[in-house]
């Protein structure tokens, strides 16, 4: 099955600069890359996918980019604002399979 | 909006009690999940299913099993607790729709349910 790597485990940065989350996967069937935002007490809520036809997607502050030759993703999120404090999960799916492999989570913690 | 709902947000029971956790979506998706959440584990899939009395294993079945009887609701349960099913509990629900030519797969989590077994 997938197996999706996600590092750093935890990452604190000063409010404004820029933060970046890397993932690895292993199944080369995978094409499709959610990422999703872990609010304290809440679920986890989709913030932005990219499938594999597109090499990076940006929406406001966030981007995501992917190198399907190395198996790569990563979520970059700049102008880094306190409402970003957070847990973030990446994954991966091969197209219309609807069953996600999560990587272990990102605790982000903006400092004001 | 998608709303997905768990029965509980805190539950504690004792090692050997069957264990009911409750969820239900508004949205009349097709896909449901049971995940559970653990430190530097990440979210790990327990059950699934894509109908009602459909269901799947997912990564980690053991001592657990599910119930879906009705479309919008599924159910996970322990048959017996134990102290390492001690967790979070995350329900989700998902349809693959085509909206303007492109699908979504979009998870749509519940809030969690926090489960001790002491």
């Amino acid at each position: 099955g997938e197996n999706v790597e996600q590092h750093p485990s935890t990452l604190s940065v000063q409010e404004g600069d820029s933060a970046v989350i890397k993932c690895t996967y292993s199944d080369s069937a995978s094409n499709y890359f959610p990422w999703y935002k872990q609010e304290l007490g809440k679920g986890p809520q989709l913030i932005i996918d990219i499938r594999s036809n597109v090499g990076e997607k940006k929406d406001q502050r966030i981007a995501v980019t992917l190198n399907k030759t190395a198996k790569h993703f990563s979520l970059h999120i700049t102008e880094t604002q306190p409402e970003d404090s957070a847990v973030y999960f990446c994954a991966a799916s091969p197209l219309y399979d609807y069953k996600l492999s999560f990587g272990a989570g990102t605790t982000v913690t903006v400092r004001a | 909006d998608v709303k997905v709902t768990q029965s509980s947000r805190y539950l504690v029971k004792r090692t050997g009690e069957k264990v009911f956790l409750e969820c239900v979506q508004d949205m009349d998706h097709e896909n449901m999940f049971w995940y559970r959440q653990d430190p530097g584990l990440g979210l790990r899939l327990i059950y699934f299913s894509y109908d009602v009395k459909m269901k799947e294993k997912g990564d980690i079945p053991e001592g657990y099993s599910v119930s879906r009887e009705k479309k919008e609701r599924f159910s996970l349960i322990l048959e017996s607790a134990s102290t390492n099913q001690t967790s979070m509990y995350l329900c989700a629900s998902s349809n693959l729709r085509g909206q303007g030519g492109r699908f979504s797969y979009e998870q749509y989590f519940g809030p969690g349910t926090r489960l001790t077994v002491t």
